[in-house]
């Protein structure tokens, strides 16, 4: 069956640009999550939404991060006025449960901010 | 704050012999060990996890150990191949909602 999907696959912003990524979760998944991945680093938790309700924001490192899910499916990471710091790459992972387990990720979207 | 220990950050090893990766982790609560898979360019992919009602799992050529007294667990590959050459990270979880906390990933490279 289908996995989770994110788009756009690459995205080259000029500092202080607004950036919204989306993410496809795999149907009827109950849970999605966020991370961030510097480079050759382990990804980073961001937040997390069980169905509509974003129920972990602790990750997100400052308030121009922001993410729903109005319909709980599909979810869109929006970051403002981005900085060259926000370069990385961002992950979306769905999990069927509530518990985590067996967390599905997408290919990222790579965040480039020159 | 919530942390893991992840040993060697390179492996190199000539095919058909065995690699082994190690972590240590602080939150006792957890209860979830997944370790992922991620070659170049690509996303992580779950090839094993083990939950904390069991010490060992096994997977054809992949096993993974769990010590929850010592809190670390590993990661056994045997007769590596050289696909299975990729970053390879253990993370834990199964608390706060299930959010997962990586280590920083070993380089397995796996020489014909």
């Amino acid at each position: 069956g289908a996995g989770v999907s994110q788009s756009p696959r690459y995205k080259v912003a000029k500092r202080g640009q607004d950036v919204a990524l989306r993410c496809d979760p795999i149907s009827g998944h109950v849970s999605l999550f966020w991370y961030q991945q510097a480079l050759g680093q382990g990804p980073e938790f961001l937040t997390y939404f069980q169905n509509e309700a974003q129920l972990d924001k602790s990750g997100l490192p400052s308030d121009r991060f922001f993410a729903e899910r109005p319909e709980g499916s599909v979810s869109t990471l929006k970051i403002q006025r981005t900085q060259q710091e926000d370069s990385a790459v961002y992950l979306c992972a769905s999990s069927r449960g509530t518990s985590g387990y067996e967390q599905y990720f997408g290919p990222g979207t790579r965040l480039t901010v020159t | 704050g919530e942390n893991v220990e992840q040993h060697p950050s390179t492996l190199s090893v000539q095919e058909g012999d065995s690699a082994v990766i190690k972590c240590t982790y602080s939150d006792s609560a957890s209860n979830y060990f997944p370790w992922y898979k991620q070659e170049l360019g690509k996303r992580p992919q779950l090839i094993i996890d083990i939950r904390s009602n069991v010490g060992e799992k096994k997977d054809q050529r992949i096993a993974v150990t769990l010590n929850k007294t010592a809190k670390h667990f590993s990661l056994h590959i045997t007769e590596t191949q050289p696909e299975d050459s990729a970053v390879y990270f253990c993370a834990f979880g199964g608390t706060s909602y299930g959010k997962l906390t990586f280590g920083q990933g070993t380089i397995l490279t796996v020489h014909p």
